[in-house]
């Protein structure tokens, strides 16, 4: 079964640069979820998508952004690329109601 | 607002003996409860997950779940441990009648399977 995929796997960026990570949800799942997991952390909520429109937000600093397009597939925009932001970046996606998520393997963003 | 307490850090077993990895759960409704699994430098991996009906939850590599309600517990159980559990275990809660809101993490327990 088609799984929840996330690109890139590795990304190195510098301090002060911009990423953008990219997350395609499982086909006819209408909500999408984006994580950080830092180093030794539990996963934090960042934001959320609903059939393309920002459904709830946690804590997502500023200098992150993220949308959901309308193959439904979503990217997370971060810039001003800060030390403390490398970390594991996670999509889930679901359907409305049924209690179920699956997440991707994650993007592993290292700002150097 | 949610919540997931995992009391503990780490959890030492050996080999063949029974595990479990606690936890507690606070949401204002009825709650969707999930365990996920990560090994080093890798993803989420799905094990088991609570939405209604018995309250004994079965799921991958022989995990079991209970899911106790006056007790807002969901602690993860195994009857035999193997070395290849030694992982990161977490709970995860959602309240139930909150529409598509996000699932809430603990901080995690780190298992240690001792052969």
């Amino acid at each position: 079964a088609a799984g929840v995929i996330q690109s890139p796997r590795h990304l190195i960026k510098e301090k002060r640069e911009t990423a953008t990570l990219k997350c395609y949800p499982i086909p006819r799942h209408d909500t999408v979820y984006w994580y950080q997991q830092g180093p030794g952390q539990d996963p934090q909520f960042l934001i959320s998508f609903y059939e393309k429109m920002q459904s709830d937000k946690g804590s997502i600093p500023d200098r992150f952004s993220a949308q959901q397009f309308s193959d439904y597939h979503s990217e997370l925009n971060m810039s001003s690329l800060e030390l403390g932001d490398s970390a594991l970046y996670f999509c889930a996606s679901s359907i409305t109601g049924t209690g179920g998520y699956t997440f991707g393997s994650g993007t592993r963003l290292t700002v150097v | 607002a949610q919540s997931v307490a995992q009391p503990e850090d780490q959890v030492n077993v050996a080999e063949g003996n029974p595990l479990t990895v606690k936890c507690t759960y606070s949401v204002s409704g009825n709650p969707y409860l999930f365990w996920y699994v990560q090994y080093p430098n890798r993803g989420l991996q799905f094990l088991l997950k609570y939405i209604t009906g018995d309250n004994l939850v079965k799921g991958s590599y022989g995990f079991e779940a209970e899911f106790n309600k006056s007790q807002t517990s969901f602690h993860l159980k195994k009857p035999s441990a193997l070395v290849s559990d030694s992982a990161l275990y977490f709970c995860a809660v959602r309240d139930m009648n909150t529409g598509n809101t996000p699932l809430v993490f603990g901080k995690g327990t780190r298992l240690s399977v001792i052969a």
